[in-house]
């Protein structure tokens, strides 16, 4: 069972927006701003989209945008496009372990 | 560009050490900005951070899995490698090596990754 959860599934059409979240604890997601965002395409290696919240990498879309409210982080993708169809992990420093903890991941259709 | 490289062999037996190396290309692993870190991901799964390493060899592991994992340094090779011993079939899984920012906690650049699996 993963640490941080996130919802299984979730779609929209093109151009709508959609968006993901990811529940933590205070030990987790609501006591640090280090939670980040992945992007993974099958058979490839994840893709770092946000970090520390709201913080997007040079050459993500802006497009993706990620928010913190208490212990649920949220990453929205906005005007969805056909390659946007990945599945997507959180990720925060787990302050009780010390160590990084993912999310189960949710895979995103694009109707 | 910096890139990583996983390498170790595909297969390995229960009960005996699983070893895979991690070359870093197109830039330094002793650059005091950044760790160097494992990742997993079981076929059909999600992701499950393994522990992290600091040029000067310092390091930290998932709770869960402390008791078999070593992760090491040689910063004149500019690889690091990762050791899990008493494998069993729940360790298969893709492998990925990543670079962690020091002072947070994203992981900016990733290796393809490796399959291994645990079979006799």
């Amino acid at each position: 069972q993963s640490a941080l959860t996130q919802p299984p599934s979730a779609s929209g059409s093109p151009g709508q927006s959609v968006t993901i979240s990811c529940t933590g604890t205070s030990s987790d997601v609501g006591g640090y701003n280090y939670v980040s965002w992945y992007q993974q395409h099958p058979g490839k290696a994840p893709k770092l989209m946000i970090y520390e919240v709201s913080k997007r990498p040079s050459g993500v879309p802006d497009r993706f945008s990620g928010s913190k409210s208490g212990n649920t982080a949220s990453l929205t993708v906005s005007g969805l496009q056909a390659e946007d169809e990945a599945d997507y992990y959180c990720s925060s420093f787990a302050g009780s372990s010390n160590t990084v903890a993912f999310g189960g991941g949710t895979k995103l259709t694009v109707l | 560009q910096l890139q990583l490289q996983e390498s170790g062999p595909g297969l390995v037996k229960p009960s005996e050490t699983l070893s895979l190396t991690c070359t870093v290309s197109g830039g330094s692993i002793s650059s005091s900005d950044y760790y160097w870190g494992w990742i997993r991901q079981p076929p059909g799964k999600g992701l499950e951070w393994i522990g992290r390493i600091y040029y000067s060899g310092s390091t930290s592991y998932n709770p869960s899995l402390k008791s078999r994992v070593t992760i090491s340094v040689d910063t004149s090779k500019n690889q690091f490698s990762l050791r899990l011993n008493s494998v069993t079939a729940a360790d298969t899984a893709v492998y990925y090596c990543a670079r962690r920012k020091g002072g947070s906690y994203y992981l900016d650049y990733w290796g393809q990754g490796t399959l291994v699996t645990v079979s006799s």
